[in-house]
């Protein structure tokens, strides 16, 4: 079946700007999770959602950013007034359940923000 | 939070000899510790997994072993193929919720032919 996808593969945006990440899940996967990943590190955990709740947000860096899952499935990562450092692999996973599932990754959203 | 330390940060063997790489970890309740592959570009992909329950497990040239006391787990890559080449990370759960990851920085694995 199909993976988890991720919309766009790269996005380009100048500092100040507003910017939405699109994660689409496995089918049937209830655990989503966002993470960040810079160059030559390792994901960084953001935020997890299981079902339509964020879980644990405790890695969102600070208030510019925010994430969804309104119906359980789809989520958007949500990044006001960007900064350079924002700049980042942002990557989407998800899983079946939470109890030691395997956490399938997508491919990515390449942030620049210039 | 939960730290997790890996080593080395580069590794470079000859084709057919073995890998191994080891991660620390600082929360003593971190219960599911897998390993992913990630090649230049490409998504993160889980190569093994092992739980806090069990002290080894082997998927065929693949293992990885578990010491809770010493809070350390290691990966060990036999008979390298150049098709290994790639970034290695080790994660380990936050606390015993089984599901937020926090991850090493990685292993690049270089096999020469």
């Amino acid at each position: 079946g199909a993976g988890v996808s991720q919309t766009p593969s790269n996005k380009v945006t100048e500092k100040g700007k507003y910017v939405e990440l699109r994660c689409d899940p496995i089918s049937g996967h209830t655990a989503l999770y966002w993470y960040r990943q810079s160059l030559g590190q390792g994901p960084e955990f953001l935020i997890y959602f299981q079902g339509t709740g964020a879980a644990d947000d405790s890695g969102l860096p600070n208030d510019r950013f925010f994430a969804v899952r309104p119906e359980g499935s789809v989520s958007t990562l949500k990044i006001q007034r960007t900064e350079r450092g924002d700049s980042a692999v942002y990557l989407c996973a998800s899983s079946r359940g939470t109890s030691g599932e395997t956490q399938y990754f997508g491919p990515g959203t390449r942030l620049l923000v210039l | 939070g939960e730290n997790v330390e890996q080593h080395p940060s580069t590794l470079s063997v000859q084709e057919g000899d073995s890998a191994v790489i080891k991660c620390t970890y600082s929360d003593s309740a971190s219960n599911y510790f897998p390993w992913y592959k990630q090649e230049l570009g490409k998504r993160p992909q889980l190569i093994i997994d092992i739980r806090s329950n069990v002290g080894e497990k082997k998927d065929q040239r693949i293992a990885v072993t578990l010491n809770k006391t010493a809070k350390h787990f290691s990966l060990h890559i036999t008979e390298t193929q150049p098709e290994d080449s790639a970034v290695y990370f080790c994660a380990a759960t936050k606390g015993s919720g089984y599901s937020t990851l926090t991850f090493g920085k990685g292993t690049m694995l270089l096999v020469s032919p």
